[in-house]
């Protein structure tokens, strides 16, 4: 099962734009975390929120989460094309001890 | 070894033949998982194990499929009599605990096409 569903399904920018995806998900969790896939293979872990944090930075990377409204975004600012990728949110669901995956983001950064 | 290692990278069957896809986690990881992923798609939750406790079987789609993790190290997923729609990208990931830190691990995946 899927537990996240991202927004939008596909991104086109320009590089040095910003790029925002936006992940929802159903139940409550201990953390969520975003990953990226370059190529339809493995994936790479970016950052994790825990459930009781608002926000939080990496580098280009601003990951913000408001429990209330079970919702996620990814800001990644200053794009460059490097980071042409699929973007996922992933959760790890209070009691389940598992990683559910949304449905990701395809990002194309045109040079 | 360092990372976590899936073989093969690629595997082509025939319809109606048995797989069987190995994943060598992380050493000292304690959880694992296997999803599955379709051309284009997310990735679909299979199974997951962790530790010594009774493994979480609730993605896998049909009775074909299923996985073992022999002394809580190796994993291999085993998917009898093989369709064309089991034809995804595996991937299995481990991790160091859960809870507080999940941060997944993944592997690069099988590629298996069932001809």
């Amino acid at each position: 099962s899927q537990q996240g569903e991202e927004d939008p399904q596909a991104l086109s920018i320009q590089e040095g734009e910003n790029a925002t995806m936006n992940c929802s998900y159903k139940t409550s969790i201990n953390n969520l975390q975003w990953y990226r896939q370059n190529s339809g293979r493995g994936l790479v872990h970016l950052i994790l929120i825990r459930s009781n944090e608002r926000e939080k930075h990496s580098g280009r990377l601003r990951v913000t989460l408001d429990t209330s409204k079970k919702s996620s975004s990814l800001l990644i600012t200053a794009s460059r094309a490097a980071d042409t990728a699929s973007y996922f949110c992933a959760t790890d669901e209070t009691g389940a001890n598992n990683l559910f995956f949304g449905t990701g983001t395809r990002l194309t950064v045109i040079p | 070894g360092a990372g976590v290692s899936q073989s093969p990278s690629n595997k082509v069957t025939e319809k109606g033949k048995d797989v069987e896809l190995r994943c060598d986690p992380i050493s000292g990881h304690t959880a694992l998982y296997w999803y599955r992923q379709s051309l284009g798609q997310g990735l679909e939750f299979l199974i997951y194990f962790q530790g010594n406790s009774a493994p979480d079987k609730s993605g896998l789609p049909s009775d074909r499929f299923s996985a073992e993790r022999t002394g809580g190290s190796v994993s291999t997923l085993t998917i009898q009599r093989t369709q064309q729609e089991d034809s995804a990208v595996y991937l299995c990931a481990s991790s160091l605990a859960t809870g507080l830190n999940t941060e997944a691990f993944f592997g690069q995946g099988t590629r298996l096409t069932v001809v």
